[in-house]
């Protein structure tokens, strides 16, 4: 069965950085593009990154460019984003989701909320 | 980027009805090599992730009921829910992975009388 399971959210100041992680099993990581995909209280959904299967191409969304890192371990099946110069505006609950060749986003974590507040 | 305009926002149907929601890129999402439509179709439970239904515009992903139908090509596309069941109160979003920055339709909530 796949998993994808979200950690490492919370309440963090603005300004200050927050790393994500996406620990996934039943299938092999490796062969699958991953991305993060976020939807703030209330709201739609906002695509914010993307990693390849070779994870040697990546995208992000203009919203997060220059700020938001995404990465991924094969080793430890494992997605990461790393957050910095977090805003209010990035409030919101941050999916992990995969993505199969020339599929969408086909099975997608819990979600783990991140809120930024003074 | 493409913009997906989704419509109608919201939907209130009674169980049993036949429901269209109806999704239009800026731009089309037919991959002339590939000779596919890259859209999709997810449905959104209260409090629950999202659920790919439909992908490549009209193919049903694994367990989703054949009342769900995807349809449309180029820029137009509809996803359609025959004999709607109280099960099927949800968001949809339709989205496109044709490019980066892969963009959603701003939903649309299906509410049942």
């Amino acid at each position: 069965e796949v998993q994808l399971v979200e950690s490492g959210g919370g309440l963090v100041q603005p300004g200050r950085s927050l790393k994500l992680s996406c620990l996934a099993s039943g299938f092999t990581f490796n062969n699958y593009g991953m991305n993060w995909i976020r939807q703030a209280p209330g709201k739609g959904l906002e695509w914010i990154a993307s990693i390849s299967s070779s994870r040697s191409y990546i995208h992000y969304a203009d919203t997060v460019k220059g700020r938001f890192t995404i990465s991924g371990d094969n080793a430890r099946n494992t997605l990461f984003l790393q957050m910095t110069s977090l805003r209010s505006e990035d409030t919101a609950l941050y999916y992990c989701a995969r993505q199969g060749w020339e599929l969408p986003f086909d099975h997608w974590g819990q979600g783990v909320m991140v809120t930024v507040s003074s | 980027d493409i913009v997906m305009t989704q419509s109608p926002s919201s939907l209130t149907v009674s169980a049993g009805e036949t429901v269209t929601i109806n999704c239009k890129s800026s731009q089309s999402l037919f991959g002339s090599v590939r000779q596919k439509n890259f859209l999709a179709w997810y449905q959104q439970k209260p409090g629950q992730s999202p659920k790919l239904l439909i992908y490549l515009a009209s193919t049903r992903d694994s367990g989703v009921p054949d009342r769900f139908i995807g349809s449309g090509s180029g820029t137009d596309f509809t996803l359609t829910i025959n004999t709607v069941q109280a099960e099927d109160l949800a968001n949809y979003y339709c989205q496109q992975y044709y490019d980066t920055p892969y963009t959603f339709g701003a939903g649309t909530k299906l509410e049942l009388k």
